[in-house]
């Protein structure tokens, strides 16, 4: 089975400086990873996905993610935090049932001070 | 144009009663996904639908749930003599088929409270 480990469960930065959450995931063949945002009583919305293609995937927001074979990781960053980008960070992998079936890490909160 | 909509936005019943929960997808969405969001089980996935038809259940936590789709749009899920430990969101997302390239849109979800 595929898996995702997010290795943070609270970040916090200052407005203005970069963004790092990080992901590993596992997987015995190439996945489908995607990083997903929840704000403050909203639905779950996605960032940007990675789907074989270019590793490095660019997301809305800002946001981007770097696909490192070699390291089993899929970082997010993003340069310059916003008091907006304050919410919970999802990575998540696709697992190959035939569907698209997605498995959750369990949250990084980002905190942004100003 | 519209989203994905769930109702209720929040249900509180007592232990032993009985549930619906219910997921409008996005018009033309033929792919339909249950998911669970509890504070001890994270987010974990519950049902698959395609069109009408389940080929995945393999998430229901047990016999008590249940999910049906209707017209290849609107499902319910029901939840049987609820118990304490189904407190949870419950989210509902859609997507325009299944597969690694299309996005599943997720619904604001229900929040259930079992007292």
């Amino acid at each position: 089975a595929q898996s995702v480990t997010q290795l943070d469960s609270h970040v916090s930065v200052s407005e203005g400086t970069p963004v790092l959450l990080r992901c590993n995931y596992s997987s015995s063949y190439s996945p489908s990873l995607f990083w997903y945002v929840q704000h403050p009583n909203k639905g779950l919305q996605l960032l940007l996905k990675y789907t074989s293609a270019a590793t490095l995937v660019k997301g809305i927001n800002g946001f981007e993610a770097e696909f490192k074979k070699s390291e089993t990781s899929f970082h997010l960053t993003k340069p310059s935090a916003h008091m907006s980008d304050a919410a919970e960070y999802f990575c998540v992998v696709s697992e190959n049932t035939g569907f698209q079936k997605l498995v959750f890490g369990t949250g990084t909160r980002l905190l942004v001070s100003p | 144009g519209a989203g994905v909509s769930q109702s209720p936005s929040n249900k509180v019943t007592e232990k032993g009663k009985d549930v619906e929960l219910r997921c409008d997808p996005i018009s033309g969405h033929t792919a339909l996904y249950w998911y669970r969001q509890s504070l001890g089980q994270g987010l974990e996935f519950l049902i698959y639908f395609q069109g009408n038809s389940a080929p995945d259940k393999s998430g229901l936590p047990s016999d008590r749930f249940s999910a049906e789709r209707t017209g290849g749009s609107v499902s319910t899920l029901t939840i049987q003599r609820t118990q304490q430990e189904d407190s949870a969101v419950y989210l509902c997302a859609s997507s325009y088929q299944t597969g690694g390239t299309y996005e599943q849109y997720f619904g604001p979800g229900t929040r259930l409270t079992v007292t």
